[in-house]
Formats: structure tokens, C-alpha cells, sequence
């Protein structure tokens, strides 16, 4: 979307390895939220943040408003973790909703 | 865990039919969305609610209603399906005040041929 540049738009990576996503954004977002769709096609949540960084197993993310940017940092990839992410941020000064436009993660034995 | 229903998960349907994709949740929000996701794309919002009553337009309107006749139900009408509509849908809902965190269902496919 043109609020939200989300990068790379397709990853490959190894089993084992690592490596970052990210969104930049235009505005001022109050919040953002992290997903993965899955091979059955649902989109699970994997953080939500208001500021700061959350962690969750192999997964990271960071999220400053300051800045205009949220990262999705992902270390010793599994085969299961293959699938497309969409970062998705609130702006603050209408609270609409902006996604970027997806990274596919392919993870490789 | 937040709980949205999404109702039919599968649709064939024909060109010029109308089609009816139903949400239900129970997570008494304010807020719910109709988004549609095409590869290379993201989330692209269709029309949205804050409450019973309610609705607004999205980002990509035209060809689509929208209905919400209580807090836990949002349904989506195409009235005259096109082959453009073939793609996945994904109701959310959310919390009060601002969005919040989303909460979505597990997408409806639509084939219109």
C-alpha cells in the first residue's frame, strides 16, 4: 500500500538461518501488527505492538513510531515458518488500517 | 483467544449470481472489516463497521454491500458476481476507541466463473 513499504517482497533462506523483515511508513502509525499466512490460507497473528519490541520463540519485532518502521526479525528458520507475512499499521491520526503488500518466506532444507 | 467465524470457507460461484459471505464474532467488538487479498498484494479493505447499523466504505467499494445487523454478525454481498471478485476474503474485527488488534477469520475463497 502507499502508506505501508514492506521489504523484501519475496525471501529465501535456509533452514537454520535468519534474516529481517521490514515496513517502512509514510505517516504516523500508532500501532502495528504482524501476520503469516499460512498453506491453508489463514492469517495467524504474530504480534501486535504499541512500541518497543516483543518476542515470541524464534521470532522478533520492533516497531518505533518515531522512526516510521516495524521489523520482523526471524533466527533459525524452520520449513514450517515458509508462507507470506503482512505487517499491517493503525495510522494515528484517523486510526485506518494500512497493510503492506507481503513478503513470501520460503525456507529450504 | 479472539473467536471470527467466517462462513462459507469454500464458494463456486457464476457470473452475474449473488453471493452472501457471513463473519460471526464473539468477541463483543465494536469494529469489524471485509478485506479481499490478491497475490501481491495486501489486505485490501472492502467496507467496515463500527457497530450494529453500521457501515462504511472501504478502500475498494464498488460491487460489494455490506451488511451488519447485530454486534456479531457482518456479512458481505456481491449482488452481481464478476470473475474480478474471484479471490480470498478475511473478515476481523477489533477492539473499541482505535482498531486495535486484529482478530481474523479464516478466509471464504471465491471462484466466480
Amino acid at each position: 500500500g502507499d502508506q505501508v513499504e514492506q521489504s523484501p517482497s519475496a525471501l529465501s533462506l535456509h533452514e537454520g538461518t535468519g534474516s529481517a523483515l521490514r515496513c517502512n511508513f509514510t505517516t504516523t502509525m500508532r500501532a502495528v501488527q504482524w501476520f503469516r499466512k499460512n498453506s491453508r490460507g489463514s492469517l495467524i497473528n504474530l504480534f501486535y505492538l504499541a512500541s518497543g519490541t516483543k518476542e515470541n520463540g524464534r521470532l522478533k519485532s520492533a516497531f518505533d513510531s518515531k522512526e516510521r518502521y516495524s521489523t520482523l526479525h526471524i533466527r533459525d528458520a524452520q520449513l514450517e515458518d515458509s508462507g507470506t507475512y503482512f505487517c499491517a499499521a493503525e495510522a494515528t491520526s484517523n486510526n485506518r488500517i494500512f497493510f503492506g503488500d507481503g513478503t513470501q518466506l520460503v525456507v529450504k532444507p | 483467544e479472539a473467536a471470527v467465524t467466517q462462513s462459507p470457507r469454500n464458494k463456486v460461484a457464476v457470473t452475474g449470481g449473488k453471493v452472501t459471505l457471513s463473519c460471526n464474532q464473539t468477541n463483543n467488538h465494536n469494529n469489524m472489516y471485509w478485506y479481499r487479498q490478491d497475490t501481491g498484494h495486501g489486505l485490501r479493505l472492502i467496507h467496515y463497521s463500527y457497530g450494529a447499523g453500521s457501515t462504511e466504505k472501504g478502500d475498494i467499494p464498488d460491487g460489494y454491500k455490506a451488511s451488519r445487523p447485530s454486534q456479531e454478525n457482518f456479512s458481505l454481498i456481491l449482488e452481481l458476481a464478476t470473475p474480478s471478485q474471484t479471490s480470498v476474503y478475511f473478515c476481523a474485527s477489533g477492539g473499541t476507541g482505535g482498531a486495535g488488534q486484529l482478530y481474523f477469520g479464516e478466509g471464504s475463497k471465491l471462484t466466480v466463473l
